[in-house]
């Protein structure tokens, strides 16, 4: 079975650009969430998507990042403009959502580094 | 409020060392999961273990083994006879099972570097 995918692994831009990110969950997840890991600090969550609906966007920074999910399958999060301090390690996961499956599956993440 | 705190940033050891990985957590919640992921050089993050609250045994996988005491709020993890392919980066998470259930928080990891 496949694990979380992430495209691109890296991605290098300059301010004020518009980067793309996107994840694959695990077929059959319905729950995905997307966090962010800015150098060497703690991953923080960033938003939550139960199927194609979103259940938790606390995270969020600001109104420049726009995550969507299409038909509950994969997820796009995307920066406009892109600052400086956006820059970091970008993880997707999934989960079940079933009772007692609580743990949530990681993909290798996306490295933007903005310019 | 919801914290994991990981004070070790970064710990050196020799091969067949054994090595403790401290991890702290704070919540209001009394039902939560705490967990540990290990990300190798690859990236990934790779699920080691989930414990849930009201489970305090300890538990033992091969050379890795978790000490979970509610007293202390500590979730550590221990590894035993430690090799080179441990080296990554450990982090502790904690999943409150309040409103926000499906948010995880994380610790800003220890790295372990384990020479040969």
């Amino acid at each position: 079975e496949a694990g979380v995918t992430q495209f691109p692994s890296h991605s290098v831009i300059e301010k004020g650009q518009t980067v793309t990110l996107r994840c694959d969950p695990i077929s059959g997840h319905d729950n995905l969430y997307w966090y962010r890991r800015v150098m060497g600090k703690e991953i923080k969550f960033l938003l939550h998507f139960v199927k194609e609906s979103k259940q938790d966007e606390s995270g969020m920074p600001n109104n420049r990042f726009l995550a969507e999910r299409t038909g509950g399958t994969y997820s796009t999060l995307k920066v406009q403009p892109a600052e400086l301090e956006d820059s970091g390690v970008y993880f997707c996961a999934s989960s079940p959502g079933l009772a007692g499956e609580e743990t949530q599956y990681f993909g290798p993440g996306t490295r933007l580094l903005v310019l | 409020a919801q914290k994991v705190t990981q004070a070790q940033t970064e710990i050196s050891v020799v091969e067949k060392e054994d090595v403790t990985l401290d991890c702290v957590y704070e919540t209001r919640d009394t039902t939560y999961y705490l967990f540990w992921y290990k990300q190798p050089p690859s990236g990934e993050l790779v699920f080691l273990i989930r414990r849930n609250s009201f489970d305090e045994q300890n538990e033992i996988s091969g050379r890795y083994s978790w000490n979970f005491q509610k007293s202390t709020s500590s979730f550590n993890f221990t590894i035993t006879a430690s090799q080179v392919v441990d080296s990554a980066v450990y982090f502790c998470a904690l999943s409150p099972q309040g409103d926000n259930f499906n948010k995880f928080y994380f610790g800003s990891g220890t790295k372990l570097n384990v020479k040969p």
